[in-house]
């Protein structure tokens, strides 16, 4: 069936350093690409989207990559700061041109992403 | 606008027995999702309901039930509950069922079956 594999599962980085996250999936018919962010007793949140006929998109300090042909995306967070520490989530989908599987988001299996001061 | 509400906040089980989870939720959505998450293994599907009336599983669905009660409510249920449903179960709600809808979480139920 369809998979999403996330990676690292743990990242540290240093306030105002780079982070970047990576996923796969192995459906090649998933179309959008959502990421979430779940910070400490929450529920998850979405924080940015790309859909398969944009190869990037940005919003402010955060960006997501995607590479229909490799299959795997990516979400790069730039100047980070300790409020962006949380778990994030990188989650696919058949998106509007699916049937059986529409509505359906396969999550990765998480990653923690720790800023240190 | 309270968002997507869920009860209770936590819960501990013996196994066998049974327990409801409830999910509401106020902003007009017509979809709605029931997931678990457990350690290393993200957010798994039980359940999901693209619409009042409607009910389909999900990636994991044994052991559990639902029932979409009216466009707000969307319940989850243990009939006879067993260790390896100890997890954090979260509700979902979305605009519609397409699958490139923003879903909206609630804070979660933690659930420990002993």
């Amino acid at each position: 069936g369809e998979n999403v594999e996330q990676h690292p599962s743990t990242l540290s980085v240093q306030e105002g350093d780079s982070a970047v996250i990576k996923c796969t999936y192995s459906d090649s018919a998933s179309n959008y690409f959502p990421w979430y962010k779940q910070e400490l007793g929450k529920g998850p949140q979405l924080i940015i989207d790309i859909r398969s006929n944009v190869g990037e998109k940005k919003d402010q300090r955060i960006a997501v990559t995607l590479n229909k042909t490799a299959k795997h995306f990516s979400l790069h967070i730039t100047e980070t700061q300790p409020e962006d520490s949380a778990v994030y989530f990188c989650a696919a989908s058949r998106g509007r041109h699916g049937s059986s599987n529409t509505g359906k988001l396969i999550f990765g299996q998480g990653t923690t992403l720790q800023v240190k001061p | 606008n309270a968002g997507v509400t869920q009860t209770p906040k936590f819960q501990v089980l013996k196994t066998g027995q049974s327990m409801t989870l409830q999910c509401a939720q106020d902003m007009n959505h017509n979809s709605m999702y029931w997931y678990r998450q457990d350690p290393g293994m993200g957010l798994r599907l039980i359940y999901y309901s693209a619409s009042e009336g409607t009910t389909d599983k999900g990636e994991v669905p044994n052991g559990y039930n639902v029932s979409r009660l009216n466009k707000r409510e969307f319940s989850l249920r243990l009939e006879s509950a067993a260790p390896s449903q100890t997890s954090v179960y979260f509700c979902a709600s979305s605009v519609t069922g397409l699958g490139d809808n923003e879903q909206f979480f609630g804070p979660g139920t933690r659930l420990t079956v002993l």
